[in-house]
């Protein structure tokens, strides 16, 4: 059975720091892995898709990278500002239907 | 990126009541929807997915009956809460997929916060 596991499960910073945000899954076979925002009360808003033959894909100031055979997928924020605070969530697709999310990271930015 | 509307965004009811959930895709279509329920500081818990012009596919421990699926149109499912009671109330949040994108990625709804009271 496929587990995703978020570490930190909250973190703090203050403004213009670059920070990391980690997920690891323990069944390497994933078809891809997502980086989704929430912000509180709100749907998933999707970040990045890393296909499981890809190593990294970089929007804007976030880059995500995947390491399927150690099961590890991290995403970097670079120059976090305050709107960036939210919860980051991590899933895998283990199949056509079935996405596995991560218990999340809840991320503050303070000016 | 592909938009998925789901509405209401919030609802209260009165125990014993049914409510009624919509989602659609705006811009294209979804021949599959999938239906996840949220509790607080939890993350996503897929209940069922449902394909257009078919009966959903429930996950172990969804009642199927409690929770009614239709998906009527390539831009539309809806899920029915029925009899609903205070351990239902959650957050309630559906995913679309574009049947036309090969890369499998997942858009999501702006979630129904249901409260029944």
């Amino acid at each position: 059975k496929q587990e995703v596991t978020q570490i930190p499960a909250a973190l703090s910073v203050p403004e213009g720091e670059n920070l990391v945000l980690n997920c690891s899954f323990t069944d390497s076979a994933i078809y891809n892995l997502q980086w989704f925002r929430q912000d509180p009360g709100k749907g998933l808003t999707s970040l990045l898709l890393i296909q499981s033959s890809q190593r990294e894909q970089t929007s804007g100031r976030l880059n995500a990278s995947l390491d399927k055979s150690s099961g590890r997928s991290t995403l970097y924020i670079a120059a976090s500002q305050p709107g960036d605070s939210a919860t980051y969530l991590c899933a895998v697709r283990v199949s056509f239907q079935k996405l596995v999310f991560g218990t999340g990271t809840r991320l503050l930015v303070s000016p | 990126g592909a938009v998925v509307s789901q509405h209401p965004s919030w609802v209260i009811c009165k125990s014993g009541t049914s409510v009624k959930i919509e989602c659609r895709s705006l811009d294209f279509q979804a021949t599959t929807m999938f239906w996840y329920r949220q509790f607080p500081k939890q993350s996503l818990m897929l209940m069922a997915t449902s394909n257009e012009g078919s009966k959903a596919t429930y996950e172990q421990g969804v009642e199927k009956d409690k929770f009614l699926i239709n998906h009527a149109s390539l831009t539309l499912s809806t899920l029915t809460v029925t009899s609903a009671h205070p351990e239902d109330s959650s957050f309630y949040i559906c995913s679309a997929r574009d049947a036309n994108r090969a890369n499998t990625e997942a858009f999501f709804g702006q979630g129904t916060r249901l409260t029944v009271v």
